[in-house]
This record gives C-alpha cells, structure tokens and sequence, in this order.
C-alpha cells in the first residue's frame, strides 16, 4: 500500500526554522517526483515545491523561494523541507504529495494527512 | 487571488447534475494537463481527474473532466449527498514554473 507520512510540524516563532519531513513506503520513491503543497486554515490549496526523482529538477513558489529547500534522500524513502525565515503567512498544514508522470506535472495520486506549522509568537 | 479561476460556490439537489469551471490562460490550462481534486474537509486532497479527462482507479463515472482552450470543467452527475465537499482544479504553469491551483469550489448537497 503507498504511504506517505509527513512529520516535524509545530509551533515555531517568527523568524525561526523547521525541517518537515515525509516517509514514503510502498512504491519506489527514487522513480518518483514529489511536491510540497500547502493549506493554511480556511484557505485553498497552495503549491510550495516540487523536486524531480534525482533532485535534478527542483521548483519552488515565489512565496517560498529564498527561504525553503527542499531535498530527499532515497537511500532512505524520505522528502523534506527545510524553512528558514518563517513568517506568520506560512502557517498552513503542509502536504506530502507523489507526483504522477513528470516532474512538471500538477498530478498528485497519493498525499499524506499533513502536518500543522503554526508560526506565532 | 488564484491563477485558475472556479467559482466560490455551487449547488445541487441529490441526482441533478452540476458542473464546476476552472479558467487559466495559455501558459498553464492552455498547454498543460488539468487535474482536479476533491476535499472533504479535515481530510486530505483526494485525485478525482487527470490528465483532463482521466479517472483514476475507484472514481465512480458520475465524475467527468473536459478541457477546452483555456478552460477546463468537472461534471458531477446523479448528485450525492456525500459529494459534498470542496474541489480545486490544478495545471503546470510554464510561465510561472510551478503548480497553479484554483481558488477552490464548495459544492453542497441541498
């Protein structure tokens, strides 16, 4: 069964950082593109990331660029995303998300539950 | 303000057909695949159509997708309760480089 479980939310200050994680299983994750997407309360969905299944290819929102990375290692089915500089319109439940097909691809079969950033001081 | 353009909101009686719009432009709905997704609330995003007009797996056939242009659109017929939910359209933006998503439609079941 494909899995993705995201983890590493919390609540962190302004200014600060956090590093979530995602633990793929059931499918090869290094054949596969992954993204980032985000929700913040109330509101519509919102794409942060995304990275190719090599990390060749890596895109970010222009509201994230500068301040988030994203990476994975596939020696260890996992994704992250390191977020430096957080500011209040950053809290969301960030999503886990396989892509289907390319890397440029807005097609997401499989998410995770999400995992809360709250950024407050 | 969203990339894709749906309406806030749409209705419908249980067994009624309604449809939801999703308008973009040339650089994402207009050259790329559109996917749509449905979203119970406190739950996560569910893939109900790819690649225009795909279904995945285990997606009744009441759910249908068309691309037109710029524009792209999901019927939803024979209307049940249990579709309640909000939907969101989605396409690569080669302008942009990254995934656009529409504002997002809450569809009640009157």
């Amino acid at each position: 069964e494909v899995q993705v479980v995201e983890s590493g939310g919390g609540l962190v200050k302004p200014g600060g950082s956090l590093r979530l994680s995602c633990a793929a299983s059931g499918f090869t994750f290094s054949s596969y593109s992954m993204n980032w997407v985000r929700q913040a309360p109330g509101k519509g969905l919102e794409w942060v990331s995304s990275i190719s299944s090599s990390s060749s290819y890596i895109y970010y929102a222009d509201s994230v660029k500068g301040r988030f990375t994203i990476s994975r290692d596939n020696a260890k089915n996992s994704l992250y995303l390191q977020m430096n500089s957080l500011r209040a319109e950053d809290s969301a439940v960030y999503y886990c998300a396989r892509v289907e097909g390319n890397t440029a691809s807005a097609g997401s079969g499989y998410w995770g539950q999400g995992t809360l950033v709250t950024v407050s001081s | 303000q969203s990339v894709l353009t749906q309406p806030p909101s749409a209705s419908g009686t249980p067994g009624q057909r309604v449809t939801i719009s999703c308008s973009g432009s040339s650089s994402n709905i207009g050259s790329n695949y559109v996917y749509w997704y449905q979203q119970v609330p406190g739950t996560a995003p569910k893939l109900l159509i790819y690649k225009n007009n795909q279904r995945p797996s285990g997606v009744p056939d009441r759910f249908s997708g068309s691309k037109s242009g710029t524009s792209a659109s999901l019927a939803i017929s024979g209307l049940r309760s249990e579709d309640e939910a909000d939907y969101y359209c989605a396409a690569w933006d080669d302008s942009l480089s990254g995934v656009v998503f529409g504002g997002g439609t809450k569809l009640t079941v009157l």
